[in-house]
């Protein structure tokens, strides 16, 4: 499968604060995927880019598809606690594989 | 979403036992199933592709004689993880491919809750 980085690894924020995590790839990405992680549970599926330039928002979250297909983010305005997990970039590739990032591991302080 | 089950959630066993772990597309059917396994704080790492009626394919590093896919129907997929070890302790998810859903397309793959297993 095709390999990403996500950065940052981890990310510690006061509540209200806006966290950002990128995923960027050396190749051009079909389409990549998004899921959430809480702690002892399993992956939630979040949301697929596939288009150039994409930008989708769901409540307070924002993903983003760079106009190369490279990269992607996902922005999170004004944390709450229930936001607290592990965020990871999936690109899919021809075969539906999907190849995990290391996550971003998202702390918010109340 | 769509709803997928694994069973058992956790499993304890010995050194040498052999473990079978279900996974179940409870709303759709799954022409494609995946497992992977999870160390604690690690990322998720694809194992094999599971297709219906077909073998299933193995990532690199992953013993097919080991990890033992059956994918017998278009609902159901089963690892068993034979002559388990302590290093096999793992927490093990799977997840499903969903192209249709209730006559939309889609195309997610949607996880099973995972299994934890701990071999002693």
């Amino acid at each position: 499968g095709q390999q990403v980085m996500q950065i940052p690894q981890y990310q510690h924020v006061q509540e209200g604060e806006d966290f950002t995590t990128y995923c960027n790839s050396s190749t051009t990405l079909s389409n990549i995927q998004w899921y959430k992680q809480r702690p002892g549970g399993h992956p939630v599926f979040l949301i697929q880019l596939v288009k150039s330039g994409e930008v989708k928002k769901q409540k307070r979250l924002t993903f983003q598809f760079g106009e190369a297909k490279k990269n992607s983010s996902l922005h999170i305005t004004a944390t709450q606690t229930t936001d607290v997990g592990t965020y990871f970039c999936a690109p899919g590739a021809g075969s539906y594989q999907l190849t995990f990032g290391k996550g971003t591991k998202l702390s918010v302080i109340p | 979403g769509a709803v997928v089950s694994q069973h058992p959630s956790r499993v304890i066993c010995k050194s040498g036992t052999s473990v079978k772990i279900e996974c179940r597309s409870l709303d759709f059917q799954a022409t494609t199933m995946f497992w992977y396994r999870q160390f604690p704080k690690q990322s998720l790492m694809l194992m094999a592709t599971s297709n219906e009626g077909s073998k299933a394919t193995y990532e690199q590093g992953v013993e097919k004689d080991k990890f033992l896919i059956n994918h017998a129907s278009l609902t159901l997929s089963t690892l068993t993880v034979t002559s388990a070890h302590p290093e096999d302790s793992s927490f093990y998810i799977c997840s499903a491919r969903a192209v249709e859903r209730g006559g939309s397309f889609t195309d997610t793959q949607y996880f099973g809750p995972g299994t934890r297993l701990t071999v002693l």
